[in-house]
């Protein structure tokens, strides 16, 4: 089944202490994104690759690294976490650029409390 | 700049009631238009696309959605709302060449028995 999966789909944790939030695809899509989730202000992208070792920032960064090593894996990482990093994040994959790029398929999410 | 709004952040509709959804962008080319659903705990699903061609585009679960270019608009509508519709919808316009969505702030449903 073709799938985007992330882990872990809950976490508390404390300020400052790291973390990396992991996502994994199985349809060889070349284009990985993560997004936050916050009320009213929908979805925003944090961090997007376009292919193995290209990574860019999104539109809030801030906080936040990433890296893709693997075609399949694009893991998120907070290296001192804070309480506004409290959100529910969504990894997305897509085949690549062009009309079908936008055609992305999320994560179940994971819910992240940082205290 | 690009931007995506929705201007109705909760819709309570009757069961068997027609729905309408607003969402409005702004986008200087020819935008690739999405609509999203999440249900209570879930992660999104693509209920729609609109990339050129027919602006009526039909998608799952009985939905459809119009895009007018006069008024940048991309309303979603169904004619008969179930209750299992009861969700977030988030509607969404594909920016640039970095395949970024720019998301709406969400419309949440509420259908009433």
């Amino acid at each position: 089944e073709a799938q985007v999966t992330q882990n872990p789909r809950y976490l508390i944790t404390v300020t400052g202490k790291k973390l990396t939030v992991t996502c994994s695809q199985n349809m060889n899509h070349e284009y990985m994104s993560w997004y936050r989730q916050d009320p009213g202000l929908g979805l925003r992208q944090i961090y997007y690759s376009m292919n193995v070792e290209v990574t860019d920032k999104g539109d809030v960064p801030e906080g936040y690294k990433v890296s893709r090593k693997e075609k399949r894996n694009f893991p998120l990482i907070l290296e001192s976490p804070s309480p506004n990093q409290t959100s529910l994040y969504f990894c997305a994959s897509t085949k690549g650029l062009g009309q079908g790029a936008y055609e992305q398929y999320f994560g179940p999410g994971t819910r992240l409390t940082v205290t | 700049a690009q931007s995506v709004t929705q201007p109705d952040i909760h819709i309570t509709v009757s069961e068997g009631a027609s729905l309408e959804l607003r969402c409005n962008y702004s986008y200087g080319a020819t935008p690739y238009l999405f609509w999203y659903v999440q249900s209570p705990g879930q992660g999104l699903q693509l209920l729609l696309k609109y990339f050129s061609g027919d602006t009526l585009v039909q998608g799952i679960k009985g939905f459809e959605a119009e895009f007018k270019r006069s008024q940048s608009s991309f309303n979603l509508r169904k004619p008969s709302v179930h209750w299992s519709d009861a969700a977030e919808y988030f509607c969404a316009v594909g920016a640039s060449n970095t395949g970024k969505l720019i998301f709406g702030q969400g419309t949440t449903l509420q259908v009433k028995p």
